[in-house]
């Protein structure tokens, strides 16, 4: 089954707003990437995470990932449009990435 | 250079039919996979290949099969299409692993559009 679940599985926000978006796994992870797909494209690296408790930043993106390297999460700060589209998640428990279902963000202008 | 490279683009196919997807990257990537994503499912790992010649499944391998014969190419074969395999069908490349821990970041295809009926 879904070894990483990702909530929630939509968001709406009016620009300007914050947005974070969860990724939860149910075994350890040795890191965590995060990906962006735009609104029929394809997904597209954003970010890596590897250690307990990393928090990494992009602008108006802060990444995150746990203490017990089960859980992740990414908060962008005042949206904008440009914004949307559908975030993932995934993580490598051995040779196998196992996406998340992705939260797909809709902003309002 | 072109990156990873999907085709076709978009196929129709009747159920029963069979038909190869290509993939080829031009990278000299050693790690490829395939990836179907179907709404609220995100995506899904169907096979996987960490060099030429290594072949190993995902989560959902039933009614496809692969071959990595090459460094560049890894093409994914529906044996007997099923209206359940309707779905956009995604092929990855990165780098095989430096170390322990750390993966190199996936490069994606456009994706194939596949619509069984």
């Amino acid at each position: 089954g879904q070894q990483v679940m990702q909530i929630p599985q939509y968001q709406h926000v009016q620009e300007g707003e914050d947005f974070t978006t969860y990724c939860n796994s149910s075994t350890t992870l040795s890191n965590i990437q995060w990906y962006k797909q735009r609104p029929g494209g394809h997904p597209v690296f954003l970010i890596q995470l590897v250690k307990s408790g990393e928090v990494k930043k992009q602008k108006r993106l802060t990444f995150q990932f746990g203490e017990a390297k089960k859980n992740s999460s990414l908060h962008i700060t005042a949206t904008q449009t440009t914004d949307v589209g559908t975030y993932f998640c995934a993580g490598t428990p051995g040779n196998q990435f196992y996406f998340g279902t992705g939260t797909s963000l809709t902003v309002i202008p | 250079n072109a990156g990873v490279t999907q085709t076709p683009k978009f196929q129709v196919l009747k159920t029963g039919q069979s038909m190869t997807l290509q993939c080829a990257q031009d990278m000299n990537h050693e790690y490829m996979s395939w990836y179907r994503q179907d709404p609220g499912m995100g995506l899904r790992l169907i096979h996987y290949s960490v060099g030429a010649g290594i072949t190993d499944q995902g989560e959902v391998p039933n009614g496809y099969n692969v071959s990595r014969s090459t460094t560049e190419d890894f093409p994914l074969r529906l044996l007997s299409a099923a209206p359940s395999q309707t779905s956009v069908y995604f092929c990855a490349s990165s780098y095989s692993s430096p170390g322990q821990g750390y993966r190199q970041p996936q490069h994606f295809g456009d994706g194939t559009r596949l619509s069984i009926l």
